[in-house]
């Protein structure tokens, strides 16, 4: 079946940078493109970027331009988020989830997100 | 962007009893491009409802979705236990992506 894990819990201090990793396995890789969400405690849903497993190429949310990069490994069948700059606003659980299919070139294709991974906390804190 | 108004903030309602909510959007959305979460405590949000009115693979029956435009709607026909939940609508077809703010559905 198709599932998304992430990597654990983090700690970090304000300025500091955290990557967060999220493994695919049950699906081709390539063929997708991967989705970062993060929740705030008690806050809604926001979506920070996305890209195209297949070509590498990204879109982020212009809230986070030029904090968040979004890479993939596809060797390894997983997408990397590295939010620099941190703030204790930053304190999030950060989601990855799967979105469209990317065979036609623009991903936007059945851009629904599922599945999600389980989540990864990060927490800013001096 | 796309501004997405959820209503109501929360839902007090009986197991067995029917829930309806809703979802605005501030300019129109395709309905091939709306979907429905349901994020239970401690848990990541799970896809309910895409394009509007398609249940997910594994979603029972009691769920379903309609609407187009601006207004969508969302309806738990029984409530099970594990209904009582956070709702999200998202539309997905325009970035950036966006999501409501939920409607928390609780157990009166």
């Amino acid at each position: 079946q198709v599932q998304l894990v992430q990597s654990g819990a983090e700690v970090k201090k304000p300025g500091a940078s955290v990557k967060v990793s999220c493994k695919a396995s049950g699906y081709t890789f390539t063929r997708n493109a991967m989705h970062w969400v993060r929740q705030a405690p008690g806050q809604r849903l926001e979506w920070m970027g996305w890209i195209n497993a297949g070509n590498g190429n990204t879109k982020y949310s212009q809230k986070f331009q030029g904090r968040v990069t979004i890479t993939r490994d596809t060797s390894a069948s997983t997408v990397y988020m590295e939010l620099t700059s941190l703030g204790s606003e930053d304190t999030a659980v950060y989601y990855c989830a799967r979105g469209g299919d990317c065979s036609g070139g623009s991903c936007l294709s059945k851009n629904w997100f599922d599945p999600w991974g389980q989540g990864t906390l990060v927490t800013v804190s001096s | 962007e796309i501004v997405l108004t959820q209503s109501p903030g929360t839902l007090s309602l009986s197991p067995g009893e029917r829930a309806t909510l809703s979802c605005r959007a501030s300019q129109s959305v395709s309905s091939t491009s709306l979907g429905w979460y349901r994020q239970k405590p401690g848990q990541a949000p799970r896809l309910l409802i895409y394009g509007a009115s398609s249940r997910a693979t594994g979603i029972p029956d009691r769920f379903s979705g309609t609407g187009s435009g601006t207004d969508f709607t969302l309806t738990i026909s029984r409530l099970e236990p594990e209904d009582f939940a956070v709702y999200y609508c998202q539309q997905y077809g325009t970035s950036p992506f966006t999501f409501g703010g939920g409607t928390k559905v609780e157990i009166k």
